[in-house]
């Protein structure tokens, strides 16, 4: 089964609305870390937001937020007043367990594009 | 902030030479970095975790041999494709983590690969 899971393939916003990006996870840890990160097309993978299990508050980075939502295993990232710089890949990942020295899991990834 | 460096950031090779990627960090200690291979469009796959000091962990259908990775020093670890061929063409990227905190993984901006 798949541990990240992101149904968007694509979406499409106009400038200054905001957007919903889904992502779900699957995990039996209790302990686990969920990230988003930004892939414009030049390839770099830009940090955008975090989540820990634990967090009881939803996290928020200027304009991105993650709509953490526990029981449904579900952190979606929202984009509030879209920018043409914001098409690009978004691809939602997980950190199992609480040790640094695990690696991210990605999902597929959601293309979106921002058009004036 | 924290900074990492993939060298090169593009590279054509002839099928059966062997090339080799650099990934550092800059600014931190990193005891383990991630080796990911990403196809055009696609999510990234985790193909190797790189210790330091110690032989690397491959992922399930990672071919060791032909995917070396060296990981020397605490800032260094490095990816050999040998004997490439055209379907090793890829874009290669690698990652670490501050083994200081809880700080997201940091990516390097990714090589790719083209072997002809």
């Amino acid at each position: 089964a798949q541990k990240i899971t992101q149904t968007q393939p694509g979406m499409f916003v106009q400038e200054k609305e905001a957007v919903t990006l889904d992502c779900t996870y699957d995990t039996s840890d209790q302990s686990y870390g969920l990230f988003w990160y930004k892939q414009p097309s030049s390839g770099e993978m830009i940090f955008l937001i975090y989540q820990g299990s634990y967090d009881e508050q939803n996290a928020t980075e200027g304009r991105y937020s993650l709509n953490f939502q526990k029981a449904r295993k579900s952190a979606n990232l929202v984009i509030s007043a879209s920018q043409l710089g914001d098409s690009a890949m978004y691809f939602c990942a997980m950190r199992e367990g609480g040790q640094a020295g695990t690696a991210l899991i990605f999902g597929k990834g959601t293309t979106l594009s921002v058009s004036s | 902030g924290a900074v990492v460096s993939q060298h090169p950031s593009r590279v054509i090779c002839k099928s059966g030479t062997s090339v080799k990627i650099e990934c550092r960090s800059l600014d931190f200690q990193a005891t383990t970095m991630f080796w990911y291979r990403q196809f055009p469009k696609k999510s990234l796959m985790l193909m190797a975790t790189s210790n330091e000091g110690s032989k690397a962990t491959y992922e399930q259908g990672v071919e060791k041999d032909k995917f070396l990775i060296n990981h020397a020093s605490l800032t260094l670890s490095t990816l050999t494709v040998t004997s490439a061929h055209p379907e090793d063409s890829s874009f290669y990227i690698c990652s670490a983590r501050d083994h200081r905190g809880s700080s997201p993984l940091h990516f390097g901006n990714g090589t790719r690969l083209t072997v002809t």
